[in-house]
């Protein structure tokens, strides 16, 4: 398997655009997780899907941010509009079934907006 | 609500020295599982070691060791004979129920 694959690996954009952020999880792994890194807060634990379903978004920063899961293979994070205090590296994990597993990363998608 | 807290922010210690790094973490659980991630320059987020709550045993993983303290409520990391390529940030994760929650990280720099 090719792990969690992250696109794309860099984005710049300019205040008040829309971002998509996109993830395929790995083959199997039925949690899927979506991280914010900065040098202020670390990683924060934006939203976390189990089985296609937000089962926790309650560190989604504020309405600007919403996150989709459609099916099994595909899961995007959505700024709209991006704002310059948005800027981090955005990571999606995941993990299988049945708990105690460990999360799997992506390479990140390190985001700025000017 | 769960959350975990790394109190040392950065440290430095010379090559093939032993260095602990700290963590601890609040819950009302009893049983959940702990993690320790290293992020090197990369960026690459990867799997250091994992305990599990119900194990009294500290987990081993060859120069890598946790100081596992329920009770107390405290996971630290102790790395052995450390190298240049330890250098890296380093997450404390708790996970309960498929949600797994990071601290904010320590900064570890071998100094050859």
């Amino acid at each position: 398997d090719a792990g969690v694959i992250q696109s794309p690996r860099h984005e710049v954009t300019e205040m008040g655009q829309e971002v998509t952020l996109r993830c395929k999880p790995i083959s199997g792994h039925n949690s899927l997780f979506w991280y914010r890194q900065t040098m202020m807060r670390g990683l924060e634990l934006l939203i976390y899907f189990n089985n296609n379903v937000p089962i926790d978004d309650s560190g989604m920063p504020e309405d600007r941010f919403s996150a989709k899961m459609p099916n099994a293979s595909f899961s995007t994070l959505k700024i709209q509009p991006s704002e310059p205090r948005d800027s981090a590296v955005y990571f999606c994990a995941s993990s299988l079934p049945g708990g105690g597993t460990e999360a799997f990363f992506g390479q990140g998608t390190r985001l700025t907006v000017v | 609500a769960q959350t975990v807290t790394q109190s040392q922010p950065e440290m430095s210690v010379q090559e093939a020295e032993t260095v602990t790094l700290s963590c601890t973490y609040d819950t009302s659980e009893n049983n959940y599982y702990l993690f320790w991630y290293k992020q090197p320059p990369s960026r690459q987020m990867i799997l250091v070691i994992r305990q599990e709550a119900y194990k009294q045993q500290n987990a081993t993983e060859n120069r890598f060791s946790v100081n596992f303290q329920k009770a107390a409520k405290s996971f630290s990391l102790k790395i052995s004979d450390s190298q240049l390529g330890d250098t890296a940030m380093y997450f404390c994760a708790f996970m309960k129920r498929d949600k797994i929650i990071f601290g904010k990280g320590t900064r570890l720099h071998i100094l050859p």
